[in-house]
Formats: C-alpha cells, structure tokens, sequence
C-alpha cells in the first residue's frame, strides 16, 4: 500500500527566513497530495494542495512543488513569521482514494 | 472554524465504561471521517462514510463502534476500551459524493485519556 515518508521532524528557522518540508510517497498512482498545518489544541487545516497535472502551485507565501518522475513533493514557506509555527502535514492519496499521511514537522520560527 | 465541531473536546474513562463522541459539520458534505491521532504516528483512517453508508473499515477493534444517522452527524461509540486507546480523535467531512479524495475538513478533536 501507499507509504508516505517526510522529512525533517522538526526544523526551527530565523523569522523572515524560508523553510521547506519534504515528502516521498510510494504509490505511483497517487495523484492528489495536500498540506496540512496543525496549530496546539486544534485538528489539521488544509493550507494547500496539489493534483499530478500540475508542477506547482503558490498562495501568498506558501507554494507546493510536486516530482511525479521522482515521487516527491515539498512545501515551502517564505518570509517566515512566528504564526506559522506549528506541525505540518503532507499526504498523498491514489488508487485507494484514502489519505495517507506522513509523521509531521514541527516548524518553529523564532522572532 | 472548518464548519466541523466535535464534542466533547476532553474525556477520561475508565476501561469499563460507554461513551460516545460526536461530529457535525455545517459545510454541507456528504462524506465524513474518524481517524486517530497518537504522538509520532501518522493519522491512522479509523472509518469512513459517504452519503451515510459507511464505505471504510480499517480493520478498527470492535469496541470502537461508528455511528452516521444523516450526512450531517457521526458519532463513534466506545466500550471496553483500553489504555493504548488514549489519542486524539479526528472528525474530517469532505464535499466528496462517492468517498472519493477530496479536500478535508477537520474538526478540533476529541483528546481521549483511558485510565
């Protein structure tokens, strides 16, 4: 079955720096792959995604980059500010029309 | 808000007693998730339903027992459980008609302790 993995665990970044997270996922059919920010005491928001037929895709300050040939896709964050500390979440869905998520990244930006 | 509410957000139980959580969202989906959260493990699929027939069953212990009486409620009834079912319970519903992927909405959680 689909395996995602993700990477770092925990990354602590200067504000007004950039961070990025990376995911591999094992199933080539899998074609939807979104983000998810996970905030203390709340569940996972949806901060962006991304389907197979598109290489890239931005909002503001986050953008998503997807490798099919190499299966693996990345957020990136730019001009990070403290708020968007907190865990992120990718996940990679094909075949079996499930979500499967990988472990998280805690993301610390300090002032 | 995602338009996802979950109650109640805290609960302690012993390992013989009934509780049941519940879900509603407000977003006009028709399909609805349960997944659990534990610390450093990847959210885990408990059970879904689409258009209030539950399509999904990871293979979920019997003492967890779902609940989907409208596309708008899911509960998830628990009994008998045990300590390594402390976690945080994620509610999702998402505008998906046939179960298919789609965006996901979660709710805030139920954080579950078992003593």
């Amino acid at each position: 079955g689909e395996n995602v993995e993700q990477h770092p665990s925990t990354l602590s970044v200067q504000e007004g720096d950039s961070a990025v997270i990376k995911c591999t996922y094992s199933d080539s059919a899998s074609n939807y792959f979104p983000w998810y920010k996970q905030e203390l005491g709340k569940g996972p928001q949806l901060i962006i995604d991304i389907r197979s037929n598109v290489g890239e895709k931005k909002d503001q300050r986050i953008a998503v980059t997807l490798n099919k040939t190499a299966k693996h896709f990345s957020l990136h964050i730019t001009e990070t500010q403290p708020e968007d500390s907190a865990v992120y979440f990718c996940a990679a869905s094909g075949l079996t029309d499930k979500l499967i998520f990988g472990t998280g990244t805690r993301l610390q930006v300090f002032p | 808000e995602t338009g996802v509410t979950q109650t109640p957000r805290h609960l302690v139980m012993g390992m013989t007693n009934k509780k049941s959580l519940k879900c509603e969202q407000h977003l006009g989906h028709n399909a609805m998730y349960w997944y659990k959260q534990s610390a450093k493990k990847p959210l885990e699929l408990m059970f879904v339903y689409s258009l209030e027939e539950r399509v999904e069953n990871n293979s979920v212990p019997s003492r967890f027992s779902p609940e989907c009486p409208n596309s708008s409620h899911l509960f998830l009834h628990l009994h008998t459980l045990q300590p390594e079912d402390s976690a945080l319970y994620l509610c999702a519903s998402s505008p998906s008609p046939d179960g298919l992927v789609g965006e996901q909405y979660f709710g805030p959680g139920t954080r579950l302790t078992v003593t």
